[in-house]
């Protein structure tokens, strides 16, 4: 089945810093790939969609200049949290959508960012 | 637009009892339905999906889902439950394919397994 794996699993950074989260979809090709933003014992917070080949797709609120989205081939989109600080810290999933018939939204294993 | 309702944040069931997880949604245009299911700082595990067919959908773990469109309703029921079924379950609604399409989520439903 398909599958989308998250690098990394979690990290710790200090704020100010960077942290490039990468989503790879690893049997299939996604044209678009979706990131999320989860707090505890919270829902899924669309961030963005992202696109190959082009501008990602922000929610409202959502600062596009910090939260950074490349999808720069059909199997992997980054999402790269500039100058992070401490209110940042969250779990952040992956998806990528795959087209009919396998029509469907994978799930990556998530990234816990932790700003200290 | 969709949005979708899960009308229990808490579900507390002691083992081998049976389950129902409520989900209804909302949408102007045909939809697709999904149940995933999240263990503790994991990511989204798909359940089950309901795309097209018989509105009873059957996933994994046991899980199975039916689809009442006049209700817009789409719960989710295990006959029995186990205690590796602790998690959050989400309920999810997509319009139909398009480029444009994209996956909106229940607030979640926390089930808790009794011994």
């Amino acid at each position: 089945g398909a599958v989308v794996s998250q690098h990394p699993s979690w990290v710790i950074c200090k704020s100010g810093t960077s942290v490039k989260i990468e989503c790879r979809s690893l049997d299939f090709q996604a044209t678009t790939m979706f990131w999320y933003r989860q707090f505890p014992k919270q829902s899924l917070m669309l961030m963005a969609t992202s696109n190959e080949g082009s501008k990602a797709t922000y929610e409202q609120g959502v600062e596009k200049d910090k939260f950074l989205i490349n999808h720069a081939s059909l199997t992997l989109s980054t999402l790269t949290v500039t100058s992070a600080h401490p209110e940042d810290s969250s779990f952040y999933i992956c998806s990528a959508r795959g087209t009919p018939p396998n029509y469907g939204y994978t799930f990556g294993s998530g990234t816990r960012l932790t700003v200290v | 637009a969709q949005s979708v309702t899960q009308l229990d944040s808490q579900v507390p069931v002691f083992e081998e009892a049976p389950v129902e997880l409520r989900c209804n949604y909302s949408s102007s245009v045909s939809v697709y339905l999904f149940w995933y299911v999240q263990y503790p700082n994991q990511g989204l595990q798909l359940l089950l999906k309901y795309l097209s067919g018989s509105t009873l959908v059957k996933g994994i773990n046991g899980f199975e889902a039916e689809f009442n469109k006049s209700q817009t309703s789409f719960h989710l029921r295990k006959p029995s439950v186990h205690i590796s079924d602790t998690a959050e379950y989400f309920c999810a609604v997509s319009e139909l394919y398009s480029s444009a399409s994209k996956i909106i989520f229940g607030s979640g439903t926390r089930l808790s397994i009794r011994p």
